[in-house]
């Protein structure tokens, strides 16, 4: 059981380049969630999935899209990367009956 | 108001300490608690889960929650090197998690042998 599962661990990227961040999980959970972590601002939602075929912006989506590929995985991308994304981006899950999050061990994204 | 005030102030104890974390909240609907240790580089793993009002203990970690004065606490007793880290509360108000987990800045919590 390997929890939520997430590539790259590290990417860097020249402005206007494009990349897709890849998220997996094998808890059978209904939601899934992009967050971007930045210091001083905390933990932001980016993109959330409640369920497989959903999906809806959050607090902070501009620059990016997101896929929910099947009730396992959800992907992010960047269409064209911007300075302003460099981030550590987190992909979540929760478990239904009792709003637990569980956590990926995040991707560490430095656009130049 | 932000929904959760936590006061990001990094925290330094020595080795057998307790650690003493809270939260302030505003959105009275949130009912489920709960406190995220973060190591370095790593990703946010749940310590500590609580649904409404009470305490919850489990080895050396208590979390408490007092709905009516909208306020929660973690306390670590005889605190160790490895729970150096950062501590992040959250919450939500259904069980569905859809969008509603609204995150503390976090306490980075230092533990000095």
């Amino acid at each position: 059981n390997a929890g939520v599962t997430q590539t790259p661990k590290f990417q860097v990227l020249k402005t206007g380049q494009s990349m897709t961040l890849q998220c997996a999980q094998d808890m059978n959970h209904n939601s899934m969630y992009w967050y971007r972590q930045d210091p001083g601002m905390g933990l932001r939602l980016i993109y959330y999935s409640a369920s497989e075929g959903t999906t809806d912006k959050g607090e902070v989506p501009n620059g990016y899209n997101v896929s929910r590929l099947n009730k396992r995985e959800f992907s992010l991308r960047l269409e064209s990367a911007a300075p302003s994304q460099t981030s550590v981006y987190f992909c979540a899950s929760s478990e239904v009956g009792t709003g637990r999050f569980f956590f990926g061990p995040g991707t560490r994204l430095t656009v130049t | 108001q932000k929904e959760v005030e936590q006061d990001p102030g990094p925290l330094s104890v020595p080795e057998g300490a307790i650690v003493s974390l809270n939260c302030t909240y505003s959105n009275s609907a949130f009912q489920y608690f709960m406190w995220y240790r973060q190591y370095s580089r790593k990703g946010p793993e749940l310590l500590m889960y609580t649904y409404s009002s009470g305490n919850k203990e489990d080895g050396r970690f208590t979390a408490q929650v007092d709905k009516s004065s909208k306020y929660i606490s973690l306390f670590i007793r005889d605190s160790q090197p490895s729970d150096s880290a950062t501590y992040l509360c959250a919450m939500s108000g259904n069980s569905y998690g859809n969008n509603r987990l609204a995150f503390g800045k976090g306490n980075q919590v230092v533990v000095i042998p």
